[in-house]
């Protein structure tokens, strides 16, 4: 069976630290990994990772995929207050009948002032 | 502006009665999803639809049905089989063979 595995499931820090989300998986025909944000309703978008290696970068966050031990992390630096969310992995696996992404259940982030 | 819209933004239903959800975007997406999430659960696929006139089950479709008559519409029927309905229902949509889904600001329901 498909499946996503975030860690952890919630995180506390404060202003100014660094925090680094992970998501492992496990699907078939993988075709890609996505990161989404999301702060009180619709997730909003961040990466898509298709190749191992290669790190996707936007301002103080930044992603990198390794297909081989499939996993990836989703990297914040400077963390602020509006950085509070839950972050959502999620992976495109081709084919079957579960439609097209696979989440996981989601990193809770609160960054205290 | 083009994006996703859902309505109504808060829905409360009494038990035994079937209520249907709004999902209405002009991205010209093909593809078109609709998700539950429960606290601690992530994303779950209800149904999922990539043209009109076709649509497929996600993991959970038991208790709800759907329609897609036009590219646009893709409403969603929480019926009375539904056992436990009392979620936060997202739809989404993508381009036919892409995989960045856009997401509108979803749907609480709640169950009385």
């Amino acid at each position: 069976e498909d499946k996503v595995v975030q860690s952890p499931l919630s995180l506390v820090v404060h202003e100014g630290d660094t925090v680094t989300l992970n998501c492992s998986y496990e699907v078939t025909n993988f075709r890609s990994l996505l990161w989404y944000k999301q702060e009180k309703k619709a997730p909003t978008f961040l990466f898509m990772l298709t190749s191992s290696g290669i790190e996707k970068k936007s301002g103080r966050l930044s992603s990198i995929l390794d297909k081989k031990e499939l996993f990836s992390i989703l990297n914040i630096t400077a963390t602020q207050t509006g950085d509070s969310a839950v972050y959502l992995c999620a992976v495109e696996s081709l084919g079957g009948s579960q439609g097209n992404l696979i989440f996981g259940k989601g990193t809770k982030l609160s960054v205290k002032p | 502006d083009g994006g996703i819209t859902q309505s109504p933004k808060y829905l409360f239903r009494k038990e035994g009665q079937n209520v249907t959800l709004s999902c209405e975007q002009n991205l010209n997406h093909d593809a078109m999803y609709w998700y539950r999430q429960d606290p601690g659960q992530g994303l779950r696929l209800i149904y999922y639809s990539q043209i009109v006139n076709d649509f497929q089950k996600g993991d959970i479709a038991e208790g709800y049905s759907v329609s897609r008559e036009k590219k646009e519409s893709f409403p969603l029927t929480v019926t009375s089989a539904q056992k436990n309905p009392t979620a936060f229902y997202l739809c989404a949509s993508s381009h036919r063979g892409l995989n960045e889904q856009f997401f509108g600001p979803g749907t609480r329901l709640t169950v009385l």
